[in-house]
């Protein structure tokens, strides 16, 4: 089991700009959240995947997408980047079903991006 | 809305001293509470939920609903608590709430 990954490590865009950052599941997690997490603050929920469908959103403006692919991987875009989106993106898959309140999170190591 | 609060920031103790990392919650209803950490260059990763009712590494989290805590304590610390902690909320599974997180040192 080689656990969550995320690609890139790192990301520089400007204002404006389009993004797409890439995650990996383990191996038979049906659930993905994805997270933003600001210098000095917790992750802030952006929304949940499962079974490639959105099962749950948090307070993000619709310019922050997703999609979920059979094969256990899954993307973030934002369009239209603003300064404010410059944080760490957090990926976390989850083994279950949708509603996987009690199961463990399993989260990436991130995406830090840096909008200019 | 619902809100996770971890109102220190900081919070320094001596190896062998008792540790108690707060963590306050607004929801009305009956929320799931978990305690994830991030050790240094290590990812986030679960520490304790409330439902499972386990001790991890010696820590435990007692859920008051009257005062809507989850605090995480600890009897005596270790040099290896030393991390990043940070309580976490959901009602369905499906949306998360992450607080601010406490930056726990033990001093040896």
């Amino acid at each position: 089991e080689t656990g969550v990954t995320q690609s890139p490590t790192h990301l520089i865009k400007t204002r404006g700009q389009q993004v797409t950052l890439r995650c990996s599941s383990q191996s038979g997690h049906n659930t993905v959240s994805w997270y933003q997490q600001a210098l000095g603050q917790g992750p802030q929920f952006i929304f949940q995947y499962y079974r490639e469908e959105e099962n749950g959103r948090g307070n993000f403006p619709p310019r922050f997408s997703g999609l979920q692919f059979p094969n256990y991987s899954s993307e973030l875009n934002v369009n239209a980047l603003e300064l404010d989106d410059s944080a760490l993106y957090l990926c976390a898959s989850t083994p279950g079903g949708g509603r996987a309140s009690y199961n463990e999170q399993f989260f990436g190591p991130g995406t830090r991006l840096t909008v200019l | 809305a619902q809100r996770v609060t971890q109102p220190e920031k900081l919070l320094s103790v001596f190896k062998g001293a008792p540790v108690e990392l707060k963590c306050n919650y607004s929801y009305s209803g009956s929320p799931e509470l978990f305690w994830y950490v991030q050790y240094s260059r290590q990812r986030l990763q679960l520490l304790l939920r409330h439902i499972s009712r386990e001790s991890i590494k010696g820590f435990t989290a007692d859920l008051n609903k009257g005062e809507t805590s989850f605090h995480l304590k600890k009897p005596f610390a270790q040099e290896e608590d030393s991390a990043m902690y940070y309580c976490a909320l959901t009602r369905t599974g499906n949306q998360f709430y992450f607080g601010t997180g406490t930056s726990l040192t033990v001093i040896p």
